[in-house]
């Protein structure tokens, strides 16, 4: 079975700091990771994922995220906020399968002026 | 293209009633799930679909809770004796196959309100 926590439900950061979302799992198997952006009434759309290889992932809009299995994690990160990553941020962990995904409870990223 | 679309797009229902909640994957998607996702949470399986059968339900809260595609392309979910916690957003996505991994896109979700 699969889990993931994310750390922190809501985040803070000023227009051109750096982005970090925290997100732990759990899996009985290797893991494919994932990270999905949600923007208010839009479905979620895939930033970026993890699922063999190269375990710094770059994604779309600058993201990029490293996969560390000696600490279960898979944080996102971003040099420089800008205000249109305003939005909420979903961690994913699946057994290799679509059918196993499971998401985490979100986080919700403010960028200030 | 066009993407995973789902109609309506909010529903306000009274409890009690029933509800059908539809979702049109994209074309030549075999794959097709649903999620609920919670004021709150993240998106929680519901059920998936391989081509017509349900081939995973085990995420159903209850038998309250039905879902068909019989053409293997438009899902219904379906939600008898609604009750207040059913209110949640329904999401549904699709993807090429279930089998390895292959990309799930994502509609825009139905927002459900019991009162």
């Amino acid at each position: 079975a699969q889990s993931v926590t994310q750390l922190g439900s809501h985040v803070s950061v000023s227009e051109g700091a750096l982005v970090l979302l925290r997100c732990n799992y759990s899996s009985s198997v290797p893991p494919y990771l994932f990270w999905y952006v949600q923007y208010p009434n839009q479905g979620l759309q895939l930033l970026l994922k993890y699922t063999t290889g190269a375990t710094l992932v770059k994604g779309i809009n600058g993201f990029e995220a490293e996969f560390k299995k000696s600490e279960t994690s898979f944080h996102l990160t971003k040099p420089s906020a800008h205000m249109s990553d305003a939005a909420e941020y979903f961690c994913a962990v699946s057994g290799g399968n679509n059918n196993d995904m499971r998401f985490g409870a979100g986080t919700r990223l403010t960028v200030k002026p | 293209g066009a993407g995973v679309s789902q109609t309506p797009s909010n529903k306000v229902t009274e409890k009690g009633k029933y509800v059908e909640l539809r979702c049109d994957p994209i074309s030549g998607h075999t794959a097709l799930y649903w999620y609920r996702q919670s004021l709150g949470q993240g998106p929680e399986f519901l059920i998936y679909f391989q081509g017509t059968g349900a081939a995973d339900d085990s995420g159903l809260p209850n038998d309250r809770f039905f879902a068909v595609r019989p053409e293997g392309s438009v899902s219904t979910l379906k939600i008898q004796r609604t009750e207040r916690g059913d209110s949640a957003v329904y999401l549904c996505a699709s993807s090429l196959m279930v089998v390895g991994y292959n990309e799930q896109f994502f509609g825009p979700g139905t927002r459900l309100t019991v009162l």
